[in-house]
């Protein structure tokens, strides 16, 4: 079956404006996770959610960034107003369970933004 | 927050070597993952092992969960074993995963 797809998978922008960036999960799975990978470094966490509930977003790094999942499956990440430190890969992942339970993750390809 | 440390930080091999990678965590976890990030950065699955013994191919992993570390093993390695693995943690029902910072694997022909 399908994995979990991102687009775009590439995105340049200028400084200062937005972007919008995209997941669609694996087909059934109520968990979706987003992170940001720094060149050099392990993924770090943005934000979860459960369905279309978004249950942690103690990960994003400002209120310029913004996550929702409205339908409980394609989930979009918004940057406002980008600034250069936001360069980086953004990941989404799913899984078929919840939190603490059945909680193997599955990795997108991807979406490698660069700020200019 | 929880720990993740991961070693050796770099590793070389000539293809058909053996190896194992080290991923140390800090606090009890109620999940452990494995993957492998290729040259095009796509994570690949390759164990769900918060505790117990895996074997798939010529990969095999163990995680001692009582004494916080998972270990990697690759065996007879190959040119497309190449990129970096990373561990990665979740602890107790927060859902996310924490990554270690990865162990760069080159095999040489």
């Amino acid at each position: 079956g399908a994995g979990v797809s991102q687009s775009p998978r590439y995105k340049v922008a200028k400084r200062g404006q937005d972007v919008a960036l995209r997941c669609d999960p694996i087909s059934g799975h109520v968990s979706l996770f987003w992170y940001q990978q720094a060149l050099g470094q392990g993924p770090e966490f943005l934000t979860y959610f459960q369905n279309e509930a978004q249950l942690d977003k103690s990960g994003l790094p400002s209120d310029r960034f913004f996550a929702e999942r409205p339908e409980g499956s394609v989930s979009t990440l918004k940057i406002q107003r980008t600034q250069q430190e936001d360069s980086a890969v953004y990941l989404c992942a799913s899984s078929l369970g919840l939190a603490g339970g059945d909680n193997e993750q599955f990795f997108g390809p991807g979406t490698r933004l660069t700020v200019l | 927050g929880i720990q993740v440390e991961q070693s050796p930080p770099d590793l070389i091999l000539q293809e058909g070597a053996n190896s194992t990678l080290r991923c140390n965590f800090s606090d009890s976890v109620n999940n452990l993952q494995w993957f492998h990030q290729n040259p095009w950065g796509q994570l690949i699955n390759l164990f769900y092992i918060p505790s117990g013994t895996k074997q798939n191919g010529r990969l095999s992993a163990t995680t001692v969960a009582t004494e916080r570390y998972s270990l990697l093993y690759i065996s007879s390695s190959q040119t497309t074993d190449s990129g970096v693995y990373f561990c990665a943690v979740e602890r107790s029902n927060t859902g996310k995963l924490i990554f270690g910072q990865g162990t760069t694997l080159q095999v040489k022909p």
